[in-house]
């Protein structure tokens, strides 16, 4: 049972440009949601968070947005640089600090 | 500020031994998760230890067990392996009452574990 979705395996992206990463989410007890970055050898980085008596948040070039009724939320990134290519993880806990669920990824390109 | 670190970094073991797998959390941190990320998927979560006991715990087998000591370090004990255990061994550490803006769950690089 996957609660946590990420639809798009990769994504290509112009240097400049915005990039888009979409995650849906199933449990509706969720109650904190988070973005993590992944470079090859390294473990996920922490990027941003959201909790859901928001339905945005920003921080610096990253904005992510919650749609609570859609069970759906997406991390925009503008402008997208070369330095963002990795793997980008959605992930969710019903409480705060307690188990993270994570959705499979979604590999992100920006091209220079 | 020393982040999460966690070792050995690579292992290689056989079906059937059993593997002890170490964390130190990030300075300030007290509470440390376990995660297990094979090939093409995202991490999944096995276990959480706060003050020395296990709080939380994910879908996996006895075989799967840890440890937390006084001075918040952890270990993943992983006993009669299977060749399924290949994967990539993560460690996060937070703060439990920590600002939930800031003090999420930092990862370590994780250790690569090879059953053959």
């Amino acid at each position: 049972d996957q609660q946590v979705k990420q639809n798009s395996p990769s994504l290509s992206v112009q240097e400049g440009r915005i990039s888009i990463l979409n995650c849906d989410y199933t449990n509706s007890m969720f109650d904190y949601f988070l973005w993590y970055k992944k470079y090859p050898a390294e473990g996920p980085t922490f990027l941003i968070s959201i909790s859901s008596i928001k339905d945005k948040n920003e921080d610096g070039r990253f904005t992510v947005f919650l749609n609570k009724s859609a069970k759906h939320l997406s991390l925009h990134i503008v402008p997208s640089q070369p330095g963002d290519s990795a793997v980008y993880f959605c992930a969710a806990s019903e409480v705060y600090g307690n188990k993270l669920v994570f959705g499979a990824g979604t590999i992100l390109r920006v091209k220079s | 500020d020393a982040g999460v670190t966690q070792s050995p970094t690579h292992l290689i073991k056989t079906r059937g031994q059993q593997v002890t797998l170490r964390c130190s959390p990030k300075s300030g941190h007290d509470t440390v998760s376990w995660y297990q990320q094979a090939l093409g998927q995202g991490p999944q979560f096995i276990f959480q230890y706060y003050e020395e006991e296990e709080r939380q715990r994910g879908n996996f087998p006895d075989r799967f067990s840890g440890h937390q000591f006084p001075n918040y370090s952890s270990e993943l004990n992983v006993n009669a392996l299977l060749l399924g255990d290949s994967a990539l061994y993560l460690c996060a550490s937070s703060l439990v009452g920590g600002r939930v803006d800031t003090d999420t769950q930092y990862f370590g690089p994780g250790t690569r574990l090879t059953v053959l």
